[in-house]
């Protein structure tokens, strides 16, 4: 049963474009998201987060938007860079993030230059 | 500031092997989750340890567990391998407890069983 939903393994765009990574999850529980960028061997880093009482937030080229009714979420990149090229994973956690993180299964985003 | 350290970074045992990996957090974080990686699960919560006292666990079997020391250094252990056991294991430390704080991960270590 997976409770986070990354249905995109792998989307490819254009440097200067907008990247959009979508994730959907199912446990209404669910009130605290955050996304991370892992490149080859190494782990993953910390990009932005966003609790369920905000419905966006943006941390310079990244904007995460949260859509409670339809309990999706999304990553903007704008615009992408080349060095953005990573997987992305979403993640989840109840009670305003002290239970335990529930992972997708990530998107691996290519920027061509 | 150093970063999250993991020893070591690749290991290959056998089935019915056990295991132990460690993991240092960045100086002052009290707290240290980890995580596995495989291609077909992704990345999966394994526990969280916060003062020494495990605060969370994922639904993994007995076989996996883990500890946390004084100067909140950890470890984990894996008894009786399995195959499936194969994965990239991360550990991740932050500030305070839960995951509503930024978390470091650190470069994971490799698990083969063969």
């Amino acid at each position: 049963d997976q409770q986070v939903k990354q249905n995109s393994p792998s989307l490819s765009v254009q440097e200067g474009r907008i990247s959009i990574l979508n994730c959907d999850y199912t446990n209404s529980m669910f009130d605290y998201f955050l996304w991370y960028k892992k490149y080859p061997a190494e782990g993953p880093t910390f990009l932005i987060s966003i609790s369920s009482i905000k419905d966006k937030n943006e941390d310079g080229r990244f904007t995460v938007f949260l859509n409670k009714s339809a309990k999706h979420l999304s990553l903007h990149i704008v615009p992408s860079q080349p060095g953005d090229s990573a997987v992305y994973f979403c993640a989840a956690s109840a009670k305003g993030g002290s239970e335990k993180l529930v992972f997708g299964k990530g998107t691996k985003l290519t920027v061509n230059p | 500031k150093a970063g999250v350290t993991q020893t070591p970074r690749y290991l290959i045992k056998t089935r019915g092997q056990q295991v132990t990996l460690s993991c240092s957090p960045i100086s002052g974080h009290r707290s240290v989750s980890w995580y596995q990686q495989t291609p077909g699960q992704g990345l999966q919560f394994l526990f969280e340890y916060f003062s020494e006292t495990q605060r969370n666990k994922g639904n993994f079997p007995g076989r996996f567990s883990g500890r946390q020391f004084s100067n909140s250094r950890s470890e984990m252990n894996v008894s009786t391998l399995e195959l499936g056991d194969s994965a990239l294991y991360l550990c991740a430390s932050s500030l305070r407890a839960g995951f509503g704080n930024e978390q470091f991960f650190g470069p994971g270590t490799r698990l083969t069983v063969l």
